[in-house]
């Protein structure tokens, strides 16, 4: 029983492509979230859905897109993949406003852009 | 800014040596304050955290971490480290629940026989 499942776990493509990564967690959590692990492992936030809803949106260009198509999961759309997105891609859930929260994480999608 | 940071990039440590890995933070109020570890090819896994009360924060495989106001900082510790140990720890710290979390830059662990 995987709480946050990602799929797929290992993304080879092709510069210019378009590619999705998906999530989803049995947590019964509100609040989703993508974070990308670059080459040096320093992990950071892109995005954060609460109850479907954009919460976070750091500075990532537009070519990524979240959608969220109900609490459970929320997916990662790239388009026009570039070398520099070459990176772990990680999707965690928590729970919002319950006092105290933890970030669950998923297993990672090691994108590679060639 | 907000910012939590590791001044050790690398450490290693003999196998049944004790270990302290550093955290330091800077908020404006305490955050929560969170350790995770990353084993090879593996996701994130939640060490310990901290939201309030006790300052000492007991975790799983045998890890702690003290948080210490006045000198902003939440180490992790563990009397004896065994050979499994080695992997990526992140320090985090998020001020509320659905705040975004920060990550410092990770300590590497290596466990030598």
């Amino acid at each position: 029983d995987t709480a946050v499942s990602q799929t797929p776990k290992y993304l080879v493509t092709q510069m210019g492509n378009d590619k999705s990564i998906k999530c989803e967690q049995n947590l019964g959590h509100d609040t989703m979230y993508w974070y990308k692990q670059d080459s040096k492992k320093f992990l950071k936030i892109m995005f954060s859905y609460n109850n479907k809803e954009l919460i976070i949106n750091e500075t990532v260009p537009n070519r990524f897109s979240p959608k969220s198509p109900d609490k459970a999961h929320l997916n990662l759309h790239i388009n026009s993949l570039e070398l520099g997105d070459s990176a772990v891609y990680f999707c965690a859930s928590s729970s919002w406003g319950r006092g105290e929260d933890t970030q669950y994480f998923g297993p990672g999608t090691r994108l590679t852009v060639l | 800014a907000q910012s939590v940071t590791q001044p050790d990039i690398h450490i290693t440590v003999s196998e049944g040596a004790s270990l302290e890995l550093r955290c330091n933070y800077s908020y404006g109020a305490t955050p929560y304050l969170f350790w995770y570890v990353q084993s090879p090819g593996q996701g994130l896994q939640l060490l310990l955290k901290y939201f309030s009360g006790d300052t000492l924060v007991q975790g799983i495989k045998g890890f702690e971490a003290e948080f210490k106001r006045s000198q902003s900082s939440f180490n992790l510790r563990k009397p004896s480290v065994h050979w499994s140990d080695a992997a990526e720890y992140f320090c985090a710290a998020g001020k509320t629940s659905y705040d975004k979390v920060i990550f410092g830059p990770g300590t590497s662990l290596s466990v030598i026989p």
